[in-house]
């Protein structure tokens, strides 16, 4: 099973839909949630984190944290084509004293106008 | 220069030669990072420095071989490098190394033939 996992779409969602990214990790010990944007030929971009369960919004994001499912997902309201890009979740596991973050794979986001 | 900054932004080198890649981060923080990106596999972190100590290494082969002379500066050593080690290398910074959010430089693109 691999940590922190992603389905790699691509997933297209039309202008003005809600675009819902998700990501499950196998560390159940685990207690911060990144979501990166990443442009092609760009390095990551942090957008949110979370730390507890439940939901924290920012603009049109909104970051789930589910930690009984080990689930976390990223929400994106009212899609723009300027939000096509790859998501990329990260998790810090419980055992990580150093900063230590594992990525997911990405999940790419196409949003057709 | 604001943020996080890389050098050389690609460089292309033969199995013998030797390298080095700079980064270089004007946020004030403590905890400088390198990742690994190569094509479908998601990002990996190599080494983690906090204060100028090497606090992570992640299992990574000694043809890379980091150095971190101050808080605001960390390079990587390439010597006798393998066409697999073709990849986009990002650095990264965060103010402390428990400190999550990590900020990226816009990364090398290595290229090894």
């Amino acid at each position: 099973q691999k940590e922190v996992e992603q389905n790699s779409g691509p997933l297209s969602v039309p202008e003005g839909a809600i675009a819902s990214l998700n990501c499950t990790y196998s560390d159940r010990g685990s207690q911060s949630f990144f979501w990166y944007r990443q442009y092609s030929g760009k390095s990551p971009e942090l957008i949110m984190f979370i730390y507890s369960n439940g939901d924290k919004e920012d603009g049109r994001f909104t970051a789930q944290l589910n930690k009984a499912s080990q689930y976390v997902s990223l929400l994106i309201r009212d899609s723009q084509p300027s939000d096509s890009a790859t998501y990329l979740c990260a998790v810090r596991p419980l055992s990580s004293n150093t900063g230590k973050l594992i990525f997911g794979q990405g999940t790419t986001l196409q949003v057709k106008p | 220069e604001t943020g996080v900054t890389q050098t050389p932004r690609h460089l292309v080198m033969g199995m013998t030669n030797k390298k080095s890649l700079k980064c270089e981060q004007h946020l004030g923080h403590n905890a400088m990072y390198w990742y690994k990106q190569s094509a479908k596999k998601p990002l990996e972190l190599m080494f983690v420095y906090s204060l100028e100590e090497r606090v992570e290494n992640n299992s990574v082969p000694s043809r890379f071989s980091p150095e971190c002379p101050n808080s605001s500066h960390l390079f990587l050593h390439l010597h006798t490098l393998q066409p697999e080690d073709s990849a986009l290398y990002l650095c990264a910074s965060s103010q402390r190394r428990t400190q999550d959010e990590q900020f990226f430089g816009p990364g090398t693109r290595l290229t090894v033939l």
